[in-house]
């Protein structure tokens, strides 16, 4: 069955820097996708960034990029420039092929320190 | 872009009775919606996959008695807390992806029941 660990709890970042938050998975698949979803605490689920298991390149939206290592089954994601309006939890999740279901990890608390 | 509406945000309701949760796609049409529940502090836990026309399919551990989901078109999925106690209390989430964009999921603004 497929997994999705985030073992990060928590981080905090200052303003303006950068930092990354970790999520590994397990799985059997080949293709399959990978999300990083936002949750404010309005707890509105905002998509982040996506990751097709097939492309080699890592995504990039702006200021987010992931660092995606397929092997490793390790899924990254890296916020530059942080702003305090990225303080939020951010979950790491994995779409089932066969279902679309997603599995999301145990989630990471940000802070954004002005 | 793609939006999900969630109806109502918050709902408080004495034990025994039951609530209705709403679910629409505003702009497109979903065959199939999901509904999540969230403790606080903790992560979105599927609770079942809605499908449009046909029964619901529900998680393990999840009482399909207790929570009852209807997707009667493809805009619209409830989920119904029957009989709630106050251990139902929680944060519930749908979402639902668009016919172009399959492989995302966007989310309801959620809904926060209460049981008294």
């Amino acid at each position: 069955a497929q997994t999705v660990t985030q073992s990060q709890p928590e981080m905090s970042v200052q303003e303006a820097e950068t930092v990354t938050l970790s999520c590994t998975y397990d799985t059997s698949e080949s293709d399959y996708y990978l999300f990083w979803y936002k949750q404010p605490p309005s707890r509105q689920m905002i998509l982040v960034i996506r990751q097709e298991a097939y492309k080699q390149q890592n995504a990039t939206e702006n200021r987010f990029s992931v660092n995606f290592q397929k092997a490793a089954k390790s899924f990254s994601l890296k916020i530059s420039d942080s702003q305090l309006g990225d303080a939020a939890m951010y979950f790491c999740a994995y779409r089932l092929s066969n279902t679309g279901k997603l599995i999301f990890g145990q989630g990471t608390t940000l802070q954004v320190k002005p | 872009g793609a939006v999900v509406s969630q109806h109502p945000s918050r709902v408080i309701c004495k034990s025994g009775t039951s609530v209705k949760i709403e679910c629409r796609s505003l702009d497109f049409q979903a065959t199939t919606m999901f509904w999540y529940r969230q403790f606080p502090k903790q992560s979105l836990m599927l609770m079942a996959t809605s499908n449009e026309g046909s029964k619901a399919t529900y998680e393990q551990g999840v009482e399909k008695d207790k929570f009852l989901i209807n997707h009667a078109s493809l805009t619209l999925s409830t989920l119904t807390v029957t009989s709630a106690h106050p251990e139902d209390s929680s944060f519930y989430i749908c979402s639902a992806s668009p016919p172009l964009a399959k492989n995302i999921q966007y989310f309801g603004a959620g809904t926060r029941l209460s049981v008294l």
